[in-house]
């Protein structure tokens, strides 16, 4: 178990919908990182935020949108679903920024399927 | 694009046979990580390695880092059924990104 929690661990949609995809860091991290995996691929950076601010950008469509709130969770918005969106969602978190990032805890994931 | 590329894109071996995979980056980097996904789950950490250094020992894993080449290689030694996974290399490209390559699927037959 990583700490990271991710909710809800699956999603089924129609093209057009919106979806919240929730993310809890581990205890004590201040950096959340939210990545793209479709099917037998790479992990897709989207985005990246340290301590309530965001610290980098990644390919995110202007279709999705993130934060993260003062309790540090993180949620990342989807909008105007489209098939190509199908994916699993990956947030990680680690406790430093920039040089001192270290190690990346990973969450189970989010799949989503748009139908 | 993909900050790190991981050669072969698969690998099929018997257990307890080795095995090598690589990962090539394009920007100077602070540190190199490699991760284990199994099928469908969450990423896990191996090892980071910082730029300053060449090599890094984690149990049965050897990790090498050429700044020069900008490349990075994972070595699993006698390995076994269980270490079939994705392998996925990460690089920081000296910002607050962590990009990951596209990954080795690496298969151990028993």
């Amino acid at each position: 178990d990583s700490g990271v929690t991710q909710t809800p661990k699956h999603l089924i949609t129609a093209t057009g919908q919106r979806v919240t995809l929730r993310c809890s860091p581990r205890s004590g991290d201040l950096s959340v990182y939210w990545y793209q995996q479709s099917l037998d691929q790479g992990l897709q950076f989207l985005i990246q935020y340290y301590n309530g601010e965001e610290r980098a950008k990644g390919n995110i469509l202007e279709r999705f949108s993130a934060q993260q709130f003062p309790d540090l969770h993180s949620e990342l918005n989807l909008s105007s679903l489209e098939l190509g969106d199908s994916a699993l969602y990956f947030c990680a978190s680690s406790v430093g920024v920039g040089t001192n990032t270290g190690e990346l805890f990973f969450g189970e994931g989010s799949r989503l399927t748009v139908l | 694009s993909q900050q790190g590329e991981e050669d072969p894109q698969a690998l099929s071996i018997q257990e307890g046979e080795n095995a090598t995979m690589n990962c090539s980056y394009k920007t100077s980097i602070n540190n190199l990580q490699w991760y284990r996904q199994n099928s469908g789950r969450g990423l896990v950490h191996l090892i980071l390695i910082r730029s300053n250094e060449r090599e890094k020992h984690s149990g049965r894993l050897r990790v090498t880092l050429d700044t020069s080449k900008k490349s990075s290689s994972l070595l699993i030694t006698a390995s076994r059924a269980a270490d079939t996974a994705s392998y996925f290399c990460a690089t920081d490209g000296g910002t607050y990104k962590y990009i990951f390559g596209t990954g080795t699927r690496l298969k151990v037959l028993a």
